[in-house]
């Protein structure tokens, strides 16, 4: 079946600019999870959704960043005044259950440079 | 604070040279420890997880184990198609996010 997707694979914005990033989980999983990469580091956890509603947003650096979910399958990752350190991919993830430990299917992630 | 180590942050092997990668941690009250594997430009694939300590998974060339401080993934003659980055990520406690090692980039060549 299909997996995790996301839009666009690629963003270049300048600096102060808004940008939104789109992620299409895996049709039937409940809770979707956000994280950033940079080169050569794991994944660092920004927030995770269960169903519609944001269960932990503690990763999420400042209150330029914002997720929904509105009907507890896309979900979009906003990002206000873009600095050029939110520079990194930022990837998708699903689970088919809330809770855990379950495996989470990625993404293949967002590349944005800010300039 | 919960922490996860991989080492070595690189290896290089000829084919069929086996190997272990380390993946360390430190946490209260681990529930799962994943495996992944990372190739340039994609996202992680999900290989294994781990419950407890004692627990062993294989998959093809991949065999991971657990103790009550660390994993290792064992990686039996390996082919060129293994080269890729692996991640090691627990989760712990009452969080449902992954803490994530920093990978180890493994290059198998022919």
């Amino acid at each position: 079946g299909a997996g995790v997707s996301q839009t666009p694979s690629n963003k270049v914005t300048e600096k102060g600019k808004y940008v939104e990033l789109r992620c299409d989980p895996i049709s039937g999983h409940t809770a979707l999870y956000w994280y950033r990469q940079s080169l050569g580091q794991g994944p660092e956890f920004l927030i995770y959704f269960q169903g519609t509603g944001a269960a932990d947003d503690s990763g999420l650096p400042n209150d330029r960043f914002f997720a929904v979910r509105p009907e507890g399958s896309v979900s979009t990752l906003k990002i206000q005044r873009t600095e050029r350190g939110d520079s990194a991919v930022y990837l998708c993830a699903s689970s088919l259950l809330s809770g855990g430990p379950y495996e989470q299917y990625f993404g293949p992630g967002t590349r944005l440079t800010v300039t | 604070e919960d922490q996860v180590t991989q080492s070595p942050e690189a290896l290089r092997l000829q084919e069929g040279e086996s190997s272990s990668l380390n993946c360390s941690y430190t946490v209260s009250g681990l529930r799962g420890l994943f495996w992944y594997r990372q190739d340039p430009g994609k996202g992680p694939e999900f290989l294994f997880t781990l419950y407890s300590a004692g627990e062993e998974k294989e998959k093809e060339r991949l065999k991971a184990t657990l103790t009550k401080k660390e994993s290792f993934l064992h990686i039996t003659a390996p082919k060129p198609e293994d080269s890729a980055t692996y991640l090691c990520a627990v989760q712990a406690g009452g969080n449902y996010q992954l803490i994530w090692g920093a990978g180890t980039k493994l290059i198998i060549k022919p």
